[in-house]
């Protein structure tokens, strides 16, 4: 069984850093590809990031390019977002995705809550 | 950026009936990169279609996908308690990958 687990959310002042986590388990973590997706409260979704199965090749949204950085560890099956410069509107829930081979996101991890205010 | 466009809204409907759901690209993709995915309250998205028209793992066969170019349409043939959601489309044919606003059912 699939599973993603996201953690490191939390409470951040403007213009301060959290790392976010997200362990998988129940597939070959190294051979997919994998993203962000986030949610500000009462919204839609937004794709902030998505990093190839090697890690070599990563792609951002205007939004938080530039701020953040996503990388993985495929020895720890563990995919990260590190997040700098955090601004009010970076409030959301971050959800991690595996990116199947089509490229669609087939499994949705549980959320992890950022929240930026002073 | 492609942009999706999704209506309505929000669509009331009681247990039992049709829904029509639709989503309009800003321009033409392919619908092998075109997708549907459910979202409950609280919960994580669920895929539901992805290649515009095959169901995930797990889907019952109420929900069907269909379309091409820039207009998509998810139908749920005979609505079910647990389908009243928040229904969001998605394209992953170009960067970045985008979806729609999302479209609310809600129990008439």
């Amino acid at each position: 069984e699939v599973q993603l687990l996201e953690s490191g959310g939390g409470l951040v002042q403007p213009g301060g850093s959290l790392r976010l986590s997200c362990a998988a388990s129940g597939f070959t973590f190294s051979s997919y590809a994998m993203s962000w997706v986030r949610q500000a409260p009462g919204k839609g979704l937004e794709c902030v990031s998505t990093i190839s199965s090697t890690g070599v090749n990563t792609h951002y949204a205007d939004s938080v390019k530039g701020r953040f950085t996503i990388s993985r560890d495929n020895s720890k099956n563990t995919l990260y977002l590190q997040m700098n410069s955090l601004r009010a509107e970076d409030t959301a829930v971050y959800f991690c995705a595996k990116v199947g081979l089509k490229s669609y996101f087939d499994y949705w991890g549980q959320g992890t809550l950022v929240t930026v205010s002073s | 950026e492609v942009v999706l466009t999704q209506s309505p809204g929000t669509l009331s409907l009681s247990p039992g009936e049709r829904a029509t759901l639709s989503c309009r690209a800003s321009q033409s993709i392919s619908s092998s990169y075109f997708a549907w995915h459910q979202q409950k309250p609280g919960q994580a998205p669920r895929l539901l279609i992805y290649g515009a028209s095959s169901r995930a793992t797990g889907i019952p066969d109420r929900f069907s996908g269909s379309g091409s170019g820039t207009d998509f349409t998810l139908t749920i043939s005979r609505l079910e308690p647990e389908d009243f959601a928040v229904y969001y489309c998605q394209q992953y044919g170009s960067s970045p990958y985008t979806f729609g606003q999302g479209t609310k059912l809600e129990i008439k």
